[in-house]
């Protein structure tokens, strides 16, 4: 079966660590992959995108690596701040014109 | 004001009740999603649609109905609510199916 995981434990680093973030896929090939953050009580945001044929992806302390062979992205935060706690969620292109998001991970990263 | 809207924010309702959550773009993107975000399941697409009076059928669209009359509003219906629909509504929109998405701020949908 077709899945996308995200590891459901909250991940809890200290200021100024860099923060890494697991989506792992099974019996998907898509061409994209992108991460979105969501805070309590609003709708996701776009952070990234990455597409099968870029290995990493940068946007200020934030970076992104797909590996295909792995079905695997990592997202990285780096110099990490209260400010970027939240849930991140990663999101698949399937089917042409869908997203199929992961259950997203929690960060709390603590002054 | 620009960007995408949904309302209600917050809604009550009886099962068997029929209930429509609206949602509004100003950005005339062609494509409009609906979500549901519920604990362990995280967000699951119920319906799409890539154009005005164009819908299909996303992972969840059983008890579920759309319509895109216009290209900036896309409302869901629930013609006969149930509990098992209680949960977060959250609407998108983007330029194309797979690409950037732009999500409203939700609406919490509890059905007694």
């Amino acid at each position: 079966s077709q899945k996308i995981e995200q590891n459901s434990e909250a991940l809890n680093i200290q200021e100024g660590k860099t923060a890494t973030l697991t989506c792992n896929y099974t019996n998907y090939s898509p061409a994209y992959l992108q991460w979105y953050r969501q805070d309590p009580g609003r709708g996701p945001v776009f952070l990234l995108l990455i597409r099968e044929n870029e290995k990493e992806k940068r946007k200020e302390r934030l970076k992104v690596t797909f590996d295909t062979t792995l079905k695997q992205s990592l997202f990285h935060i780096t110099a990490s701040q209260p400010a970027d706690s939240a849930t991140y969620l990663c999101a698949l292109d399937t089917a042409g014109n869908m997203l199929t998001f992961g259950g997203g991970t929690r960060l709390m990263v603590k002054p | 004001d620009a960007g995408i809207t949904q309302s209600p924010r917050y809604k009550i309702t009886e099962t068997g009740r029929q209930v429509t959550l609206m949602c509004h773009q100003t950005w005339s993107h062609s494509y409009m999603f609906w979500y549901r975000q519920d604990l362990g399941h995280g967000l699951r697409l119920i319906y799409y649609s890539a154009a005005a009076d164009i819908t299909d059928k996303g992972e969840v669209p059983d008890g579920y109905v759309v319509s895109r009359s216009k290209t900036e509003n896309f409302p869901l219906t629930l013609e006969s609510a149930t509990r098992s629909q209680t949960s977060v509504y959250f609407c998108a929109s983007g330029l194309a199916g797979a690409d950037e998405q732009f999500f409203g701020p939700g609406t919490r949908l509890t059905v007694l």
